[in-house]
């Protein structure tokens, strides 16, 4: 089946440094999606890339979709304190056995001020 | 405002004992998602429903049941089948099927004690 991997587990930034978390899928996806889960709170959406190669930046952070769509990253610059929490990508895939949205492990981020 | 409410917050369920956990939404969205997230770990899909009266099981539904008798309502019923129902449950929500971001619920930490 599916699997979707990110690396690394752990992400241990110093305030003020950039950093990439990224992202694989073992097949083609028609959309990658990543989340932002707060320490103790929910996951919540932050962004959708459907084209292949595809870029989109919000503030500080930037996301990149590969262009064989298998594959994506989240860097993020200049590393404040309220990025902690658990980044998650999830690739979106169309199969005749019904579509499916599957989660990667996650990345952890912790800063130090 | 508009969202997922689920309830309760906290549930502890003595071995053997069947618990019914709350997902309600005011979204007007046709899908809603069962998942399941242990410490550390990514997100896993239990049941999902696109449509009313209608809902298929995800990657882990064993020893789970649901419902969708109102579109607004999935609750998720964890039986004494499920060997380790310890974890953290996410209900979701999207306007249909395919190509949106996912709104999560807060969450419910289920303990057996």
């Amino acid at each position: 089946g599916q699997q979707v991997m990110q690396i690394p587990q752990y992400q241990h930034v110093q305030e003020g440094e950039d950093f990439t978390t990224y992202c694989n899928s073992s097949t083609t996806l028609s959309n990658i999606q990543w989340y932002k889960q707060r320490p103790g709170g929910h996951p919540v959406f932050l962004i959708q890339l459907v084209k292949s190669g595809e870029v989109k930046k919000q503030k500080r952070l930037t996301f990149q979709f590969g262009e064989a769509k298998k594959n994506s990253s989240l860097h993020i610059t200049a590393t404040q304190t309220t990025d902690v929490g658990t980044y998650f990508c999830a690739g979106y895939r169309i199969e005749a056995a019904g579509n499916k949205l599957t989660f990667g492990g996650g990345t952890r981020v912790l800063v130090k001020p | 405002d508009g969202g997922i409410t689920q309830s309760p917050k906290y549930l502890f369920r003595k071995e053997g004992q069947n618990v019914t956990l709350s997902c309600e939404q005011n979204l007007n969205h046709d899908a809603m998602y069962w998942y399941r997230q242990d410490p550390g770990q990514g997100l896993r899909l239990i049941y999902y429903s696109q449509i009313v009266n209608d809902f298929q099981k995800g990657d882990i539904a064993e020893g789970y049941s649901v419902s969708r008798e109102k579109k607004e309502s999935f609750p998720l019923t964890v039986t004494s089948a499920q060997k380790n129902p310890t974890a953290f449950y996410l209900c979701a929500s999207t306007p249909g099927e395919g190509g949106y971001g996912y709104t999560f619920g807060s969450g419910t930490r289920l303990t057996v004690v």
